[in-house]
Order: C-alpha cells, then structure tokens, then sequence
C-alpha cells in the first residue's frame, strides 16, 4: 500500500466549529507532515511528527492543534478557525525523517472552507 | 540558505511537442532535489528525484530531469507532452540540516493544446 489517504475530502465550518482532519499512512513511514495550500501557491508546512513525536512546528496558530496517536495516523484538530483559513490541507509521509533524498508522498488533500 | 526558482510560472505547448520547465538551486551542500506535479485540486506526486547519484534522472511518465552543477540547474524535460501532463510542476530541494523541510518553488503552470 503506497498512498496516503485523508479524509475528509471538503469540509465546510463556521467559525466557532471544531472539527478534525484525519491522515492515515501504511507505508511503515515514521515521519508525518501537514501542510497548508493556498491557492495558485507551493505547500506551506505547518507541523512534522517523527516517530510520533512533534518534531517541528512552523510557528502555526493555536487553533489548529496537531496529534498523532500512532505512527499510521495523524490528525488536525481545528477551533476557532478565521476565513483566511480556508485552503487544501495535504497531508505527507517519509520513510524516516532526517535522511536525505527520502521524498514525502502527499495524500489528496482536503479542501476546507472556513465560513 | 538553500532555495530553488522556478524560471517559468506558465509554460504552454502543443500535445507531442517537448516540454522544458526550469529549475535553478541555491545550495551551499549537495542537494537533494525533487519534482512533483500537482493536478487541479489534487495531491503532490512526486515525477523524480536527485541524490547525488547519477546525474540524469529519469522519473515517471516519460519526465528526466538532469542535475548540473556548474549551472545549479535541474530542469525537467519531456520528448512529447500529452494532454494529460497538463498540471502544475513544483520543483524542492531538501533542507540541508533539516530535511524533513522541503523547499517549494514557486511553480510552473504547463497548459498542453491540442
């Protein structure tokens, strides 16, 4: 199994919802990312776990809150989100974290919009 | 610092044509670099990548690409564009003492015509 599947694929909320976006990966991959895509725009990353542990937080806000409760899973949890917000939310995962030339395979994404 | 710049932000060609999309890098170590097409409202997936191997990288697809170090240049080529490579094109570099960082460009935007 090579892919990275995200649900869900669109999400709609207002601003005083939460919810949460899910990542799930069987690859054996024990690094995990999330990353913020603006339209007409690169990937913006926003959070990596190495084996399960935050390894890197791109100075993101505090309503959106990263967990990975194992090393297949990885979820956003989102509160209080503004409409700037709105984006594609891509999921990756890499074979291990900290060596070189291990490229990040990418889910589809889900397409939030922030009411 | 490492970087990478993307020459083009459109490129537009004529199904069975060639296909160019540079790519210029800014790195004080070897790089890792990576090309990755993103189709509309799609994933990132990943076409090639260079470490520091062999210099000419061939992906999926029918994309290569050819890693040169005396132009810091990684430019993805190929023979004849189909209708389906119409997409976006990222090209990455890996960060040096990080690399779970990846380094986007700015992208480049391939319109195939009939």
């Amino acid at each position: 199994d090579t892919e990275v599947t995200q649900t869900p694929k669109h999400l709609v909320m207002g601003m005083t919802n939460k919810k949460s976006l899910k990542c799930e990966q069987h690859m054996g991959h024990r690094a995990m990312y999330w990353y913020k895509q603006k339209a007409k725009k690169p990937p913006e990353l926003m959070f990596v776990y190495s084996y399960e542990k935050l390894s890197i937080n791109e100075s993101v806000p505090s309503r959106f809150s990263p967990e990975c409760p194992n090393s297949s899973l990885l979820n956003l949890h989102l509160h209080a989100l503004q409409p700037e917000d709105s984006a594609l939310y891509l999921c990756a995962s890499s074979q291990v974290g900290g060596s070189r030339g291990n490229e990040q395979f990418f889910g589809p994404g889900t397409r939030l919009t922030v009411l | 610092a490492q970087s990478v710049t993307q020459l083009d932000s459109h490129v537009s060609v004529s199904e069975g044509t060639p296909v160019l999309l540079r790519c210029n890098y800014s790195s004080s170590y070897s790089p890792s670099l990576f090309w990755y097409v993103q189709h509309p409202n799609k994933g990132l997936q990943l076409l090639l990548k260079y470490t520091s191997a062999a210099t000419l990288v061939k992906g999926i697809n029918g994309f290569e690409a050819e890693f040169k170090k005396s132009e810091t240049s990684f430019h993805l080529t190929k023979p004849s564009a189909h209708m389906s490579d119409a997409a976006e094109y990222f090209c990455v570099v890996s960060g040096f003492y990080n690399t779970d960082k990846l380094i986007f460009g700015t992208g480049t935007r391939l319109q195939v015509f009939p």
